[in-house]
């Protein structure tokens, strides 16, 4: 099925580090949302994006919506062990309720 | 709090074994999807459910698979015939048009 590019696929940094991690589409969306998924559950919202340009934090996360409605962005900041996971972002295009959700970058943090 | 519950959350099976995913979502909420995550891969949209309406199956691999939707409630996604390439784990979600809430989900192994 049709997937978002998200990279990078994995990173393994130290506790402490900022990451930064993104999703590129061909296909403009009017809707960005960033996941994360714990092992063994399933993934829970982090931050949503409703308009181009829009930057909108949620603690340590900080999330972009792309100017070209084609990208988006996932930053966050002095990562802690807890931090751990696969991040996932998802992608839905105005009038439709499916979804598009990027391939996960799964994150390590080295104590 | 309550949440979206599936079962179960493990199934073994073996190859042509027919089985049946079962969803309870969080009530309320009148749209219902399942998605499949594959080892290392991102969601697969698999089908949606919005309240009366007929389900977008669009996403369904093969004829092998079928979902249904009782009441507007509770889902149970079956696979007939299961194959190797079935092996997944089985997320079903319940949300609205900007956020989704997924279920623990169920990993299927077919051997």
């Amino acid at each position: 099925g049709q997937q978002l590019n998200q990279s990078p696929q994995s990173m393994f940094i130290q506790e402490g580090e900022d990451v930064s991690m993104n999703c590129t589409s061909s296909s403009i969306f009017n809707t960005w949302l960033w996941y994360k998924q714990d092992p063994g559950e399933g993934p829970v919202l982090l931050i949503a994006l409703y308009k181009a340009g829009e930057l909108t934090s949620n603690g340590r996360l900080t999330a972009q919506f792309g100017i070209t409605r084609k990208d988006s962005f996932l930053n966050i900041s002095a990562s802690i062990p807890s931090d751990v996971g696969i991040y996932f972002c998802a992608g839905l295009t105005s009038g439709t309720y499916k979804y598009i959700f990027g391939t996960g970058t799964r994150l390590k943090v080295l104590a | 709090g309550a949440g979206v519950s599936q079962s179960p959350s493990n199934k073994v099976t073996e190859k042509g074994k027919d089985v049946e995913l079962r969803c309870d979502p969080i009530s309320g909420h009148t749209a219902l999807y399942w998605y499949r995550q594959s080892l290392g891969q991102g969601l697969e949209f698999l089908i949606y459910f919005q309240g009366n309406s007929a389900p977008d199956k669009s996403g369904l691999p093969s004829d092998r698979f079928s979902a249904e939707r009782t009441g507007g409630s509770v889902s149970t996604l079956t696979i007939q015939r299961t194959q190797q390439e079935d092996s997944a784990v089985y997320l079903c979600v319940e949300g609205t048009w900007n956020e989704q809430f997924f279920g623990p989900g169920t990993r299927l192994t077919v051997l």
